[in-house]
């Protein structure tokens, strides 16, 4: 079935430092990738998004490529700030997959994620 | 556009009770999935209802269920609650085609006693 793996956190930055978390997926079709956030006390909120190899997602200065050699979607960001600090969650959609994979998100164990000023 | 709403927000329910929660998905969304977020599981897929249908059911046991209303909006419901159903219940909700980017609402948090 699919997975997907994350780095174990938590991860501890300075702000301003530079962010790297690491996904890596199995799937046994096309999956569409995705990243979610989660601040305390709130549902999910999609960070970015890729659906094909190669394909780069990018928001709010965060970056994933899409790696099919590698099957990995790394979030990474230039400059964190105190307000990044969450839990952030890579995951992967099989839609062409069929039945077992409508409307399901595979979710990562999640990161958890703190910058101090 | 308003996003997805769930109620109630929180509740405190005692074992062997059942419990009915709601969500409201974006409107034009004909997609609603929903999840339990534990620390020691993380987020589980429960079940998925598109146009009043499920598609898709995750790995719960029968006590776990729902359905869409023909406005998109969606109920589970949880009977003879156990001490391990406490638990973030999520629903996301989405158009229903094509690669699946969910939106998802604040959650409803459940405690049983």
């Amino acid at each position: 079935g699919n997975s997907v793996t994350q780095m174990e956190g938590p991860v501890t930055l300075s702000e301003e430092a530079f962010l790297t978390i690491n996904c890596t997926y199995t799937a046994t079709g096309y999956p569409s990738l995705f990243w979610y956030v989660q601040y305390p006390g709130e549902g999910l909120q999609l960070l970015l998004k890729a659906t094909k190899a190669d394909d780069k997602g990018s928001n709010k200065g965060f970056e994933a490529t899409y790696r099919k050699e590698t099957t990995s979607f790394h979030l990474e960001k230039g400059s964190v700030q105190v307000s990044d600090s969450a839990v952030y969650f890579c995951a992967l959609s099989d839609y062409n997959a069929g039945g077992t994979s409508y409307g399901k998100l595979t979710f990562g164990q999640g990161t958890i994620l703190t910058v101090h000023p | 556009k308003a996003g997805v709403t769930q109620t109630p927000r929180y509740l405190i329910k005692t074992r062997g009770q059942q419990v009915t929660l709601s969500c409201s998905p974006i409107s034009g969304h004909r997609s609603v999935s929903w999840y339990q977020q534990t620390p020691g599981q993380g987020l589980q897929f429960l079940f998925e209802y598109f146009s009043e249908t499920q598609r898709n059911k995750g790995n719960f046991p029968g006590r776990f269920s729902g359905r869409q209303f023909s406005n998109s909006r969606s109920e589970m419901n949880v009977s003879t609650l156990e001490l391990g159903d406490s638990a973030l219940y999520l629903c996301a909700s989405s158009l229903g085609l094509d690669w699946y980017e969910q939106y998802f609402g604040p959650g409803t948090r459940l405690t049983v006693t």
